[in-house]
């Protein structure tokens, strides 16, 4: 049972337009969630993340959004940049993170052409 | 530069032997998490130690897979007897406190023929 899930295989943006990567949850415990980019060859880095008492958590470019009622959380890009094409994965964790456990989604495959 | 190591990075094997995957983590970090990537799954929490001790390892196929940390400076994963559905990329991930800093390494692409 995928407790978090990317529907989203692959996006494909234009350079300087706006990308907007989607995950929905079904645990109602998740608290806490983050975004992990992975280039190929490489281990996923931390991105953003967002705590469940919040709904948008900015940093730079990136913007996470939460919407607990949908269990539903998005990042935004803006402006897309070519270097930004790598895979994205969405993570969730309960219990505001002591265990330190994560689960990850499938992942969405970001390409940005210039 | 503090990172975490893996070896090896790519392994092919037959299947029936044993693979070995060990990674060292970050120095100072306390938690060592071991995640397996599939096309289909994304990434899969296999097991995760705190301060060595195995805290969960539900994600992992008991029968065939093991994980251990001789010590702080090293983790093992274990696949023995190894088949075609292991073939994956491992990722193992050290921490510290807080989600955020949970880095991982670079992976080890395993090949079971």
């Amino acid at each position: 049972d995928q407790q978090v899930k990317q529907n989203s295989p692959s996006l494909s943006v234009q350079e300087g337009r706006i990308s907007i990567l989607n995950c929905d949850y079904t645990n109602s415990m998740f608290d806490y969630f983050l975004w992990y980019k992975k280039y190929p060859a490489e281990g996923p880095t931390f991105l953003i993340s967002i705590s469940s008492i919040k709904d948008k958590n900015e940093d730079g470019r990136f913007t996470v959004f939460l919407n607990k009622s949908a269990k539903h959380l998005s990042l935004h890009i803006v402006p897309s940049q070519p270097g930004d094409s790598a895979v994205y994965f969405c993570a969730a964790s309960a219990g505001s993170g002591n265990t330190g456990k994560l689960i990850f989604g499938q992942g969405t495959t970001l390409q940005v052409k210039p | 530069d503090a990172r975490v190591t893996q070896t090896p990075r790519h392994k092919v094997t037959e299947m029936g032997q044993e693979v070995t995957m060990r990674c060292q983590p970050i120095l100072g970090h306390n938690t060592v998490f071991w995640y397996r990537q599939t096309m289909m799954q994304g990434l899969e929490l296999l097991a995760y130690f705190r301060n060595r001790a195995p805290l969960d390892d539900s994600g992992m196929p008991k029968d065939r897979f093991s994980a251990e940390m001789p010590d702080a400076t090293l983790a093992t994963l274990k696949i023995q007897p190894s088949e075609p559905r292991d073939s994956a990329v491992y990722f193992c991930a050290s921490g510290g406190y807080g989600l955020e800093t949970q880095y991982f390494g670079p992976g080890t692409r395993l090949l079971v023929l």
